[in-house]
């Protein structure tokens, strides 16, 4: 039972444009969400999260937008860069699990030229 | 100077084997977890350790063994490797448990059963 999905396997962005990643989940007791990024031959590095109570977040390039009523969360990437072609993970936290994350199965994202 | 450190990188060897998966950190961080990565990618926790006391043990054969001799080690031993154990390890730590303890990921180790 996979409760955090991410439906599209890959997304071609040109650079300077906008990349948008989605991320769907089925718990409704998740309420901690966190983005890794993967290069390849690399580990997951964590890029961005967002509390349940709020709705938006915002580091530099990156925003991730929270839906709890739709139980989505979206990753924006303003401008893309080459540099940020890599997988991209979602993954989500239940309070009082010790730290236990669930992860989608990532969206490769390639920022072309 | 990794921050979490894993060997060996890539293991092969075949169904029956016992191998093990050593990871190292020193960011000084208490908890520390193992992961698997299948062939659909997907990420799965497996064992998380806090201060060397298991606390995450999800539904995993037995024949994963996790064990850690200090806080800044945690090793993976499996027994009587099965071709289905393919798949990239990873170790990972964090400060603590935390709500927004990041964790950190090292780098993997592939392993291939034959």
């Amino acid at each position: 039972d996979q409760q955090v999905k991410q439906n599209s396997p890959s997304l071609s962005v040109q650079e300077g444009r906008i990349s948008i990643l989605n991320c769907d989940y089925t718990n409704s007791m998740f309420d901690y969400f966190l983005w890794y990024k993967k290069y390849p031959a690399e580990g997951p590095t964590f890029l961005i999260s967002i509390s349940s109570i709020k709705d938006k977040n915002e580091d530099g390039r990156f925003t991730v937008f929270l839906n709890k009523s739709a139980k989505h969360l979206s990753l924006h990437i303003v401008p893309s860069q080459p540099g940020d072609s890599a997988v991209y993970f979602c993954a989500a936290k239940v309070p009082g699990t010790a730290s236990k994350l669930t992860f989608g199965t990532g969206t490769r994202l390639q920022v072309t030229l | 100077d990794t921050a979490v450190s894993q060997t060996p990188k890539y293991l092969v060897t075949q169904m029956g084997n016992d191998k093990s998966i050593k990871c190292e950190q020193n960011l000084g961080h208490d908890t520390m977890y193992w992961y698997k990565q299948d062939s659909k990618k997907f990420l799965k926790i497996m064992f998380s350790y806090n201060n060397k006391e298991l606390i995450i043990n999800e539904t995993v054969p037995n024949r994963f063994s996790p064990k850690s001799p200090d806080k800044a080690h945690l090793n993976l031993h499996i027994n009587s490797l099965e071709l289905g154990d393919s798949a990239v390890y990873f170790c990972a730590s964090s400060p603590g448990t935390g709500y927004t303890d990041t964790q950190y990921f090292g780098p993997g180790t592939r392993l291939t059963v034959l």
